[in-house]
């Protein structure tokens, strides 16, 4: 059984430059959350996808959105990028009936 | 809101040596507790988790229990390997609005020197 996968694995943009991660969770999965893993400051919740609609969002501006789509997989968006924006963005599935959230390898971004 | 606490390191240790990871949490309700792993350049492994008090969750020789009356989720491990350099992160979910989101300690880096 295939993983979560995600892509790209890295990105360089530049200071005000939007982008669009992407996420395919495990078969069977319908929820998806992305997490962001920036230096120093840890992983940080950033938004709980179910069933195609945005559930919870983290403490982050409304310039990261995102979207789940029918098949259940996922794109993260980041406008108007920011230099801080820099980190390892996970996305996780969860199993409903296990309550375990299975991570992808993640997408370096770096903002130049 | 809930938070978890977790020893930061870095900690370097001799091949064979013990390992305890301390991590204490506050939440309301009864979350579910966590150890994921981080090898370099990869993502989040699940390790263990507990899902009630008293559970012990163990898994490559690796052991942690939820202690309800202290609040803690300590991992353990009688004889390191090399193998297990990496990042450990002690999380539990958030049960907040029905979403399990994660909510994670800051990591610790270990490395285990042959």
């Amino acid at each position: 059984e295939a993983g979560v996968t995600q892509s790209p694995t890295h990105l360089i943009k530049t200071r005000g430059q939007q982008v669009t991660l992407r996420c395919s969770p495990i078969s069977g999965h319908t929820s998806v959350y992305w997490y962001q893993q920036a230096l120093g400051l840890g992983l940080q919740f950033l938004l709980w996808y179910d069933e195609g609609e945005e559930r919870n969002r983290g403490n982050f501006p409304p310039r990261f959105s995102g979207r789940q789509f029918p098949n259940y997989s996922s794109e993260l968006n980041v406008n108007a990028l920011e230099l801080e924006d820099s980190a390892l963005y996970l996305c996780a599935s969860r199993n409903r009936d296990k309550n375990i959230q299975y991570f992808g390898a993640g997408t370096r971004l770096s903002v130049l | 809101g809930d938070s978890v606490t977790q020893m930061e390191g870095p900690v370097t240790l001799s091949e064979e040596a013990f390992l305890t990871i301390n991590c204490t949490y506050t939440a309301t309700g009864y979350p579910s507790l966590f150890w994921y792993v981080q090898y370099p350049g990869e993502g989040l492994q699940l390790l263990l988790k507990a899902t009630k008090a008293d559970d012990k969750g163990s898994n490559k020789g690796f052991e942690a229990t939820y202690r309800k009356e202290t609040t803690s989720f300590h991992l353990e491990k009688g004889s390191v390997q090399v193998s297990d350099s990496a990042v450990y992160f002690c999380a539990l979910s958030d049960q907040l609005g029905g979403s399990e989101k994660l909510v994670f300690g800051k990591g610790m880096k270990l490395t285990v020197n042959p």
